[in-house]
């Protein structure tokens, strides 16, 4: 397994500024992955954090409003950018290791 | 499209009451269920990994089970502890890897 840290763990933010979320693993990973979760739903991926290229999107998901870093193999950011409320939620930073995907704490995100 | 059900959305159970969750799929050739637990506030804690049917895997008072159709979170003499929301996710044969997950089961066990 791996051990993920995430960063701030949680924050309270005003519409339209921008907030990036850190995550840190303690072993080097090729796989990294950021989701959403709303209250009471699934688990929704927004990217693929490639290292050394730009980050894969999912339908739904736009890299104007969610840019996202990955300058090595231990380190990543998500920033969501011009936030509404509509984007309060927790964002999940996630690693993939043989074939399986482990989850940092979380950062739950209000947007007012 | 990969799709992955799970009932009951909430259960509640008394301490040492055993129940099950139902985890059902439908995906273009298995490569791997997964169940996690999720505290409220914390990301999700990985449980399992089930690769074919009439696979199991125990965990203390946890047993999964896995046909070709389901997947089954037995849960026996629950303590108010194991109160959490249990996700299941599959991971299909081929391309990403990337699993599609359940909206999961809220469980509540009282003391």
């Amino acid at each position: 397994s791996a051990v993920i840290s995430q960063k701030p763990s949680r924050d309270i933010c005003q519409r339209g500024t921008s907030l990036t979320i850190q995550c840190q693993v303690d072993s080097q990973v090729t796989m990294m992955f950021w989701y959403r979760q709303q209250p009471g739903q699934s688990l929704t991926l927004i990217a693929t954090a490639n290292q050394g290229s730009e980050a894969t999107y999912e339908s739904g998901f736009v890299i104007d409003k969610f840019p996202i870093s990955r300058p090595n193999l231990t380190f990543s950011t998500l920033t969501v950018s011009n936030m509404s409320p509509e984007d309060s939620s927790i964002y999940l930073c996630s690693v993939g290791l043989a074939e399986t995907q482990y989850f940092g704490p979380g950062t739950r995100l209000l947007v007012l | 499209e990969d799709q992955v059900t799970q009932s009951p959305e909430a259960l509640r159970l008394q301490e040492g009451e055993s129940s099950s969750l139902n985890c059902s799929y439908t995906v273009s050739g298995l490569r791997g269920l997964f169940w996690y637990r999720q505290d409220p506030g914390k990301g999700p804690e990985f449980l399992f990994t089930l690769y074919s049917a009439g696979e199991e895997k125990e965990k203390e008072r946890l047993k999964a089970t896995l046909t070709k159709k389901e997947s089954f979170l037995h849960i026996t003499a629950p303590k108010p502890e194991d109160s959490a929301t249990y996700l299941c996710a599959v991971q299909a044969n081929g391309g990403s890897y990337i699993p599609t997950f359940g909206r999961g089961t809220s469980l509540i066990v009282h003391p």
